[in-house]
């Protein structure tokens, strides 16, 4: 139980375009979902955190302008990169916390997208 | 100031011994503590989430402790596939289920 899809797992575009990731709870009903972006060889950085049907909340530092999270039911959220740059390119993961359940404290990670951006 | 510190940075190990990594923390209200294992180019997997003091947990050749300050996470006659890097997060009690996370832990098995 408690599986996060990601989708692509890779990308690669060009720079000026734009790029939609999908982030899907396959078996539950996720209240609320997150996107991180992580660096080599460095942990995890938040950038947003969506609640179904609310706005996303961005964390410091990240445009929201740029990344744009839709969080449209209770299984989907997705993450559009505007007008991708070369320094956007990283690795982007998304989680998710069950609505209901054990564990609901809990964030379960999809598989990540790769992302570059010639 | 909420913080997470995990250690060592890495830690290589033979195959069968046996050992722990720490991780230490500071939060005001400690919602829970969690682990994951993160391979490369993969998303993090869950292993284990602790609410309090005193508690433990098991899943095959890994064990979880927590106390006030610190979590360990021992790992019992290691295998090659255990390789990998751990990471540790805090969720702080007045967070929207935010985590604070720590740099994590690179473990090499060695056979």
């Amino acid at each position: 139980g408690a599986v996060v899809s990601q989708h692509p797992s890779w990308v690669i575009c060009k720079s000026g375009t734009s790029v939609k990731i999908e982030c899907r709870s396959l078996d539950f009903q996720a209240t609320t979902m997150f996107w991180y972006r992580q660096f080599p060889k460095q942990s995890l950085m938040l950038m947003a955190t969506s609640n179904e049907g609310s706005k996303a909340t961005y964390e410091q530092g990240v445009e929201k302008d740029k990344f744009l999270i839709n969080h449209a039911s209770l299984t989907l959220s997705t993450l559009t990169v505007t007008s991708a740059h070369p320094e956007d390119s990283s690795f982007y993961i998304c989680s998710a916390r069950p609505r209901t359940g054990g564990g609901t404290d809990t964030q379960y990670f999809g598989p990540g997208t790769r992302l570059t951006v010639l | 100031e909420d913080q997470v510190t995990q250690s060592p940075e890495a830690l290589r190990l033979q195959e069968g011994e046996s050992s722990s990594l720490n991780c230490s923390y500071t939060v005001s209200g400690l919602r829970g503590l969690f682990w994951y294992r993160q391979d490369p180019g993969k998303g993090p997997e869950f292993l284990f989430t602790l609410y309090s003091a005193g508690e433990e947990k098991e899943k095959e050749r890994l064990k979880a402790t927590l106390t006030k300050k610190e979590s360990f996470l021992h790992i019992t006659a290691p295998k090659p596939e255990d390789s990998a890097t751990y990471l540790c997060a805090v969720g702080p009690r007045d967070s929207n289920y935010q985590l604070i996370w720590g740099a994590g832990t690179k473990l090499i098995i060695k056979p």
